[in-house]
């Protein structure tokens, strides 16, 4: 079956410094790929919409300059966590929407810890 | 703004029960509903989906309903298996097939053998 693939599932970095974290559709082209950050005991929250070749969409209250998003091809999503600070330490994880556009999978998630 | 709340947050059953996990929201204006389980440190496996139109979906042991008028979603597990432990999530989405979805905080099941 379908498969979504994100790399790191954990990191560890420091205090400014920046972070990448690839989604990769491996048997399908996915055309929009999702980002959602869940903090401890909370829900997933939706962070932007990425679609390949443009620019992402960023749900309000996220910074768009500070998490990167590029789409550059069809199978490959990158979320860039810049100037990392504690408080972004969560779960980040993606989602990857099939070419046909009825269904969806997700990323087995990446573990963010800013020291 | 949607808002999606799960009650209740854990749940802890012997092996053998059936139980229900239950899901409401505030806006009936959706588009489709997704139960999904999630395994400690794991991703999303998607469990049923239900489609505005429709009022459930059945998959081996579980079934899902809809209620669109009262807001409400419930999960039903038949025959519960400790390899049901794991955190369930209910997801809606609200923008025409979007797929931006809305999630609750989820339900932690354990199954006890």
């Amino acid at each position: 079956g379908a498969v979504v693939s994100q790399h790191p599932s954990r990191v560890i970095c420091k205090s400014g410094t920046s972070v990448k974290i690839e989604c990769r559709s491996l048997d399908f082209q996915a055309t929009t790929m999702f980002w959602y950050r869940q903090f401890p005991k909370q829900s997933l929250m939706l962070m932007a919409t990425s679609n390949e070749g443009s620019k992402a969409t960023y749900e309000q209250g996220v910074e768009k300059d500070k998490f990167l998003i590029n789409h550059a091809s069809l199978t490959l999503s990158t979320l860039t966590v810049t100037s990392a600070h504690p408080e972004d330490s969560s779960f980040y994880i993606c989602s990857a929407l099939t070419g046909s556009g009825n269904t969806i999978y997700f990323g087995e998630g990446s573990w963010l810890t800013v020291v | 703004k949607q808002e999606v709340t799960q009650i209740p947050a854990a749940l802890s059953v012997p092996e053998g029960e059936n139980l229900v996990l239950n899901c409401s929201f505030t806006d009936s204006a959706i588009y489709n509903l997704q139960w999904f389980r999630q395994d400690p440190g794991k991703g999303l496996t998607s469990l049923l989906l239900i489609q505005s139109s429709q009022r459930e979906q059945t998959s081996g042991r579980l079934n899902a309903s809809l209620d669109k008028s009262s807001g409400r979603s419930t999960l039903y597990i038949a025959a519960s298996q400790p390899g049901d432990s794991a955190t369930y999530l209910c997801a809606l989405d609200s923008g025409a097939g979007s797929y931006q979805l809305t999630f609750g905080k989820g339900t932690k099941l354990s199954v006890i053998p």
